[in-house]
């Protein structure tokens, strides 16, 4: 079974300043993919980034990004000039590849969080 | 910009009451999850649905537990006999076909009394 480990259950940056959240997974598949997750105090989920395993390129969406690991199964993400509105909980997340094209979207499967406070 | 939409935003009930939470998925697509996340902790999957039928379930989603498509566009998890640690958020999520993402929902605060 797969599972997903964030070792930081809290964190802290300065506004402006850069941050990054471990995430590591174990899993004996080769094509998956993986999320970043931000649950605001509304508790809402937000996705945040998408990777997938069989793109060696590192994800980027605007002052986001995440540095893929794939042989240490690694997925981290750095949020770079840290705004106030980027405190949050953070979930790293898996989900395995779909067995065929158009077949059934598998569930995600959670880590535990990261709890980042942002210090103006 | 579609979004996934829950009713109620906060539910309280009595031990043993049945309660239905309800979700309205982003009208394309096709599956559709529910999970749960008890408060402090991770977010747990409890079930997956696909062309009418469940096509996954964790060990969380047990007799007490159902989810229903009654008509086209809502989709429901309805727990029958509620215990004290149902008590949590509940989200709905939808996908759409071949898609990679879930769209999640505000979710549900489910409070059992």
């Amino acid at each position: 079974a797969q599972t997903v480990t964030q070792s930081q259950p809290e964190m802290s940056v300065q506004e402006a300043e850069t941050v990054t959240l471990s995430c590591t997974y174990d899993t004996s598949e080769s094509d998956y993919y993986l999320f970043w997750y931000k649950q605001p105090p509304s508790r809402q989920m937000i996705l945040v980034i998408r990777q997938e395993a069989y793109k060696q390129q590192n994800a980027t969406e605007n002052r986001f990004s995440v540095n893929f690991q794939k042989a240490a199964k690694s997925f981290s993400l750095k949020i770079s000039d840290s705004q106030l509105g980027d405190a949050a909980m953070y979930f790293c997340a898996y989900r395995s590849f779909p067995m065929n094209y158009g077949g059934a979207t598998n569930k995600l499967i959670f880590g535990t969080g990261t709890l980042l406070a942002v210090q103006p | 910009e579609p979004e996934v939409t829950q009713t109620p935003s906060h539910q309280v009930t009595q031990m043993g009451q049945e309660v239905i939470l309800r979700c309205v998925p982003i009208s394309n697509h096709l599956y559709f999850y529910w999970y749960r996340q008890i408060l402090g902790q991770k977010v747990e999957f409890l079930v997956s649905f696909y062309n009418n039928e469940i096509s996954e379930k964790s060990e969380i989603f047990d007799d007490q537990f159902s989810v229903e498509r009654p008509d086209g566009s809502n989709f429901t998890l309805k727990i029958r006999s509620t215990k004290l640690e149902d008590s949590a958020m509940y989200f709905c999520a939808s996908g759409p076909k071949g898609g990679t993402e879930a769209f999640f929902g505000q979710g549900t605060r489910l409070t059992v009394v």
